[in-house]
């Protein structure tokens, strides 16, 4: 498996603001996503971080909004840009290993007032 | 369209065995991965099946059946902490897009009774 940390880990911010959520991995892996998971829900994919090129957005989620940065193969940032109360979710950084399966941090709870 | 069905909640006996199930219709099939969550934390991977059968891991198993769209985790000698929501996710074929992105169900949340 990998060791995947988050941060923060926790935050409560001001409609309008933006937040960056930072994931470390602590291998290098070539697969790295960005999911969302609002109260009571299941887990929605809001994009796959490329390393070296432009994020691959899901249906949905748009770049303006979501911004993410891939700058090598071991950490990526997600920002939740112009935030309203909406936005309030769990966000979970997620790696894929081969023959081995997917697995996620702990994930970043969001609080939007 | 992607669809993948759980049962929303069950209900066991400590020490007891609990199977959960999930169909799926995707467009294409490239592997089904079961979570457990924990109220309050991230997924934990538990299982991948990619080819029909069994596989088997410790008190967890779970089973594909690719020509039915079917999958269960069979979970034996329950504990109390085995009280979670299990997740059912598929990832369809390569899309060709970048995107190995897994589709989840709503998740069964079972209850572990003394």
């Amino acid at each position: 498996s990998a060791v995947i940390s988050q941060k923060p880990s926790r935050d409560i911010c001001q409609r309008g603001t933006s937040l960056t959520i930072q994931c470390q991995v602590d291998s290098q892996v070539t697969m790295m996503f960005w999911y969302r998971q609002q109260p009571g829900q299941s887990l929605t994919l809001i994009a796959t971080a490329n390393q070296g090129s432009e994020a691959t957005y899901e249906s949905g989620f748009v770049i303006d909004k979501f911004p993410i940065s891939r700058p090598n193969l071991t950490f990526s940032t997600l920002t939740v840009s112009n935030m309203s109360p909406e936005d309030s979710s769990i966000y979970l950084c997620s790696v894929l290993l081969e023959r081995a399966g997917q697995f996620f941090g702990p994930g970043t709870r969001l609080t939007v007032l | 369209g992607q669809n993948i069905d759980q049962p929303t909640e069950m209900t066991a006996t400590e020490g007891a065995i609990v199977q959960i199930n999930c169909t799926y219709q995707t467009s294409g099939f490239n592997g089904l991965f079961w979570y457990q969550q924990h109220a309050g934390e991230a997924p934990t991977f538990l299982s991948y099946n990619v080819l029909d059968g069994l596989e088997e891991k410790g008190r967890f198993s779970s089973f594909l059946s690719r020509s039915k769209g079917y999958s269960y985790l069979l979970l034996k000698e329950l504990q109390m902490k085995d009280s979670a929501s299990y997740l059912c996710a598929v990832r369809p074929s390569y899309s060709g897009a970048g995107s190995y992105q897994l589709t989840f169900g709503k998740g069964t949340k079972l209850s572990v009774i003394p």
